[in-house]
């Protein structure tokens, strides 16, 4: 049972132009949300970040919005750049007595075309 | 300047045959991850080590086990390797001080190949 969902596996997008990826979760527990970007043969590293408390977060060309109520966050990238080619991975902070435990989405791969 | 390193970067062994992958960080992070991902899927958390305390999820098969004996390494230990088990072994890190909030920190993995 996926907690965490991407929808789309795979995105493309010209460049200049909009990218947004999707992400929903199941788990009302969660109390942070954070993107992460793989490149091939790399580790995902970590790109943007928003609390529950909090319904935007914007850092440069990144902006990453939260809707609670509907449980969905949405990672927007203006104007997407072809380097931003790379599969994106959404993932929630679950608390617990043990600290921290992360989930991630399976990844939506995202193509941005010259 | 490499923060979590992990070795060897590809591994391949034989079906049964034991098998240790390594991890090391330099942030002095009291949290390390092991995370096992197959082509196209999430990241799925085997294990955490929160400081020296072990945390093995509900479903993290027996084969696989861990040790950390000091804040910088990390060991992931296969005991009998199986078909199922090739995949993308990740290991992270991230400072939990209750308090702070902070991300985690991905080496770039070992890609397990099982023969």
């Amino acid at each position: 049972d996926q907690q965490v969902k991407q929808n789309s596996p795979s995105l493309s997008v010209q460049e200049g132009r909009i990218s947004i990826l999707n992400c929903d979760y199941t788990n009302s527990m969660f109390d942070y949300f954070l993107w992460y970007k793989k490149y091939p043969a790399e580790g995902p590293t970590f790109l943007i970040s928003i609390s529950s408390i909090k319904d935007k977060n914007e850092d440069g060309r990144f902006t990453v919005f939260l809707n609670k109520s509907a449980k969905h966050l949405s990672l927007h990238i203006v104007p997407s750049q072809p380097g931003d080619s790379a599969v994106y991975f959404c993932a929630a902070r679950d608390r617990d007595n043990y600290g921290q435990n992360f989930v991630f989405g399976p990844g939506t791969r995202l193509s941005v075309l010259p | 300047d490499a923060m979590v390193i992990q070795n060897p970067r590809y591994q391949v062994t034989q079906f049964g045959k034991p098998v240790t992958l390594s991890c090391s960080q330099t942030l002095n992070h009291n949290v390390m991850y092991w995370y096992q991902q197959k082509s196209s899927q999430a990241p799925k958390l085997l294990f955490h080590y929160y400081d020296k305390d072990f945390n093995n999820e509900a479903d993290t098969p027996d084969n696989f086990q861990s040790r950390r004996p000091n804040t910088s390494f990390c060991f992931l230990d296969i005991r009998s390797p199986g078909l199922g088990d090739a995949a993308m072994y990740l290991c992270a890190t991230s400072r939990d001080t209750g308090l702070y909030t902070d991300t985690q920190y991905f080496g770039p993995g070992t890609r397990l190949t099982v023969l």
